[in-house]
């Protein structure tokens, strides 16, 4: 069973950039066929998709993040990664990670994590 | 972007009834429809993918139906712990795009 949790600070300051990890367990983010995505929810609303990491670090962002917005994997401790620059109050919410597969479908999820831009 | 309109938003509903939701896009689709459940503080569920085909492990209560640029999920008899939220999503075009949501409450 594929098992994913993100791990990352709840609490950023305006300005700074968010790092969150995703961490992957009962399977390898090396195999094929495997989107590895961050996927965000603002309090209230509806889910956004934001990008994903695929084999050979091949990448592909939402561009309403593009510019701000860099998704890396590290093979070697099984975990890819997000990077997120120039937050805002706009930027707070639950961040999740997820496997998608089957061309898009998100497989497996992680619980998410709430990450709340204040000073 | 590809929109996803879902409705209705809320639905009220009894255990034992049948409910559908529908999510309409805003340009065809081949078959990259994806309906999720979620619960609140738990990691979203896949319930469907490719509009008809059940992830693993969903009961089969749930189907999922469409085509072009309607679908719809359907839940033959509800049971207690299918009070959710549940989401559309499209994976045909990028970015991936999902639903608003629609919310299933106790009658």
């Amino acid at each position: 069973q594929v098992q994913l949790q993100e791990s990352g600070p709840g609490l950023v300051t305006p300005s700074q950039t968010l790092s969150l990890t995703c961490t992957v367990s009962g399977g390898s983010i090396s195999s094929s066929g495997y989107y590895w995505t961050w996927i965000r929810q603002h309090p209230g609303q509806g889910l956004e998709w934001i990008g994903y990491v695929y084999r050979g670090g091949t990448t592909h962002y939402n561009p309403s993040l593009k510019s701000r917005l860099s998704i890396s994997r590290d093979t070697s401790k099984n975990q890819f990664s997000l990077e997120l620059r120039s937050l805002t109050a706009a930027d707070t919410a639950v961040y999740y990670c997820a496997r998608a597969t089957l061309g898009g479908a998100l497989e497996y999820w992680g619980q998410g994590t709430l990450v709340t831009v204040s000073s | 972007d590809t929109q996803m309109t879902q409705s209705p938003s809320t639905l009220s509903a009894s255990v034992g009834d049948r409910v559908t939701i529908t999510c309409r896009a805003s340009q065809s689709l081949p078959d990259w429809l994806a309906w999720y459940q979620h619960k609140p503080g738990k990691a979203p569920k896949l319930l469907i993918y490719r509009v008809s085909s059940l992830g693993i492990g969903v009961p089969s209560r749930f189907s999922g139906s469409g085509s072009g640029t309607e679908f719809t999920l359907t839940i033959s008899s509800l049971q207690p712990e299918d009070f959710a939220t549940y989401y559309c999503q499209q994976y045909n075009t990028y970015p991936w795009t999902f639903g608003q949501g629609t919310t299933v409450e106790m009658k």
